[in-house]
């Protein structure tokens, strides 16, 4: 089976501007997560996705958000860049039931943001 | 919300010896999981070995395996043989397979050098 994939692996933006994100799942796996990853926070969840719905969400400002498509792959987007949102963004996949019962989580290769 | 603690920001071990990383973490919950992740200078996560918490059997893939000590709230990681590609930073996390869907708490991690 393939692995979880991210798009872009690299993005340089300005302040200011907005930005989109891509994770595609592994196949089969209904949930996609998100993390951002900085040395000085180090991972922090940003939220879950299952079935095109979030169920959670983690401490981050209105500016991110996300969303899931029918065939699970999944967009988080960023808007009015911050120098603080350079970062490594990260996206897992797991393989999740309706009823909430989850398995580990595979993660993506990342996209390194850098925001100028 | 569970905490995850990583007391040894780095260790360092000659090849082929074996190194014990320490990870102490804190739930309330009964429904458990905990992983280690390692993350290489590509910055890809990869997971290395999980423990289910009801299971009192501490888990085992190939070098490694785990100390997973329930009342004690202690989960450490030991890698025998070392390998020079086991360099890594490693991330101890928890996961709680109920009211926080999808969400995992990891620790700040450990960098481990491994050197000839």
């Amino acid at each position: 089976k393939a692995g979880v994939t991210q798009t872009p692996r690299y993005l340089i933006k300005t302040r200011g501007q907005q930005v989109t994100l891509s994770c595609s799942p592994i196949s089969g796996h209904r949930s996609v997560s998100w993390y951002q990853q900085t040395p000085g926070q180090g991972l922090q969840f940003l939220f879950e996705y299952f079935s095109e719905t979030q169920r959670n969400k983690g401490n981050f400002p209105g500016r991110f958000s996300g969303r899931q498509f029918s065939n699970s792959r999944s967009e988080m987007n960023v808007s009015t860049l911050e120098l603080g949102d350079s970062a490594l963004y990260l996206c897992a996949s797991s393989f999740a039931l309706a009823g909430g019962q989850s398995y580990e989580q595979y993660f993506g290769p990342g996209t390194r943001l850098t925001v100028t | 919300a569970q905490t995850v603690t990583q007391s040894q920001p780095e260790m360092s071990v000659q090849e082929a010896e074996t190194v014990t990383l320490s990870c102490t973490y804190d739930t309330s919950e009964n429904n458990y999981y905990l992983f280690w992740y390692k993350q290489p200078p590509s910055r890809q996560m990869i997971l290395v070995i999980r423990q289910e918490a009801y299971k009192q059997q501490n888990a085992t893939e190939n070098r490694f395996s785990v100390n997973f000590q329930k009342a004690a709230k202690s989960f450490s990681l030991k890698i025998s043989d070392s390998q020079l590609g086991d360099t890594a930073m490693y991330f101890c996390a928890s996961f709680d397979r109920g009211s926080t869907l999808g969400r995992l708490y990891f620790g700040r991690g450990t960098q481990l050098t491994v050197w000839p």
